[in-house]
């Protein structure tokens, strides 16, 4: 049974470009969520998704960020124009209802 | 707003030795609580959850104590070993609305 997966594991990224993070969920787990790791700062919450929906997306930047969870394929964030602020570690997790989260690897992304 | 914290931020023991982490968080109102581990450049591992229903759970060394009331949770580590050594997370998440929220983090160090 595969944990969550997240590719890629890093990215690199020119100013202005746009950052495509993938993850999928282990198994059976329908509830996606999406937390980011500025340097030397604790992990944020950004967005919580369940299939075709977005639950809670209260710690999204208001531009630039989407996140989306279809019904077929793995949840992806979405960073358009990317800035040097954008450098982070982007971790998904997946749990079903109320139980543990497990986290994925992370995608470290490096904005230049 | 639910803000949790963990003191110290770095903690150095000799191997062999039993240890406590200490978390708090604000807000009582919590659903669970969530100890992690998170290696170096590394995702984050599940240890221990506990229901806010429960006082404790435990998962060979590791023992997690929780008091609601007085919005504290320790991490209790038995006989500890160089592996031990990383940074460890608490989270906690509210009812009817599943994000976690971070603390900062206890560096740990295992001293051999």
């Amino acid at each position: 049974n595969a944990g969550v997966m997240q590719n890629p594991r890093h990215l690199v990224r020119r100013r202005g470009q746009e950052a495509r993070l993938r993850c999928s969920p282990m198994k059976g787990h329908s509830h996606v969520y999406w937390y980011r790791q500025l340097p030397e700062e604790g992990l944020k919450f950004m967005v919580y998704l369940q299939k075709e929906n977005i639950i809670d997306e209260s710690g999204m930047p208001k531009e630039r960020f989407s996140a989306e969870f279809p019904k077929e394929g793995p949840s992806i964030l979405r960073i358009q124009q990317v800035v040097r602020g954008d450098s982070a570690a982007y971790f998904c997790a997946s749990s079903t209802t109320g139980e543990t989260q497990y986290f994925g690897p992370g995608t470290r992304l490096l904005v230049l | 707003k639910q803000e949790v914290t963990q003191i110290p931020a770095a903690l150095s023991v000799p191997e062999g030795e039993n240890l406590v982490l200490n978390c708090s968080f604000t807000d009582s109102a919590i659903y669970n609580l969530q100890w992690f581990r998170q290696d170096p450049g590394k995702g984050l591992t599940s240890l221990l959850l506990i229901q806010s229903s429960q006082r404790e759970q435990t998962s060979g060394r590791l023992n997690a104590s929780l008091d609601k009331s007085s919005g504290r949770s320790t991490l209790y580590i038995a006989a500890s070993q160089p592996g031990d050594s990383a940074t460890y997370l608490c989270a906690v998440s509210a009812f009817g609305n599943e994000k976690l929220t971070f603390g900062t983090g206890t560096r740990l160090t295992i001293i051999p």
